[in-house]
């Protein structure tokens, strides 16, 4: 079964440091997403990715995050300069059409700010 | 007033018992419904889209009601296995809108 396959599984960082969060989607999918979420909290919506470029940013995805998909399998979430607050699940999500297509989830990347 | 609210429990029950989840949004241009399942510290995984009918699969059942704009899960004769955090998630499915989650509610079924 194909399924979305994240990397690291987790990370553990300085704050101040830059972390890449990789991601390799269903390969027939053209819808891509980044979700976030803290320990205890809701899953909450980073960025959303199609025709390579972004089509939607929530209010979290500030000029610290950017998102690239540099080779046609990888869609990659890039933080700058970590803060202690970033400390959380990172999912990457894809899907092949927009609207009610399912949302196929990455096991996730934890991201750990010390 | 939040966009996805869920009664965040935990609902404790046991093996056999019929549990029912609630859920309201505030969008009332939302045009898509879903229950997503989360075990501890793992991905989301979609268990059901939520239709205007009413829809079964199995052991568990999804109400729509867009005048409330509430929804509901109904699982029947609980296992184990269902023990997990329950996710009410809604789209406004206008092009590539991302789906928005409540919190979760989380069932406990018990030998």
């Amino acid at each position: 079964e194909p399924e979305v396959t994240q990397t690291p599984s987790h990370q553990v960082t300085q704050m101040g440091q830059e972390v890449i969060l990789r991601c390799v989607p269903i390969s027939n999918h053209l819808y891509f997403y980044w979700y976030r979420q803290i320990l205890g909290q809701k899953v909450e919506f980073l960025v959303s990715f199609y025709n390579n470029e972004i089509s939607e940013k929530s209010e979290i995805f500030d000029d610290q995050f950017s998102v690239e998909r540099p080779d046609g399998s990888n869609f990659t979430l890039k933080i700058r300069s970590t803060k202690l607050e970033d400390s959380a699940m990172y999912f990457c999500a894809s899907r092949s059409r927009q609207g009610a297509g399912e949302l196929f989830f990455g096991e996730g990347s934890r991201l750990t700010v010390l | 007033r939040k966009e996805v609210e869920q009664d965040p429990g935990p609902f404790n029950v046991p093996e056999g018992a019929t549990v029912a989840f609630n859920c309201t949004y505030s969008n009332s241009a939302s045009q898509s419904f879903f229950w997503y399942r989360q075990d501890c510290r793992k991905e989301p995984k979609l268990l059901m889209s939520v239709y205007s009918s009413g829809n079964e699969d199995g052991r568990f059942t999804a109400q729509l009601n867009r005048a409330s704009q509430y929804i509901s899960l109904l699982i029947r004769d609980s296992k184990l296995s269902d023990s997990a955090t329950y996710l009410c998630v809604v789209n406004l499915n206008s092009g590539n809108t991302p789906l928005v989650f409540g919190k979760g509610t989380r069932l406990s079924v018990i030998a």
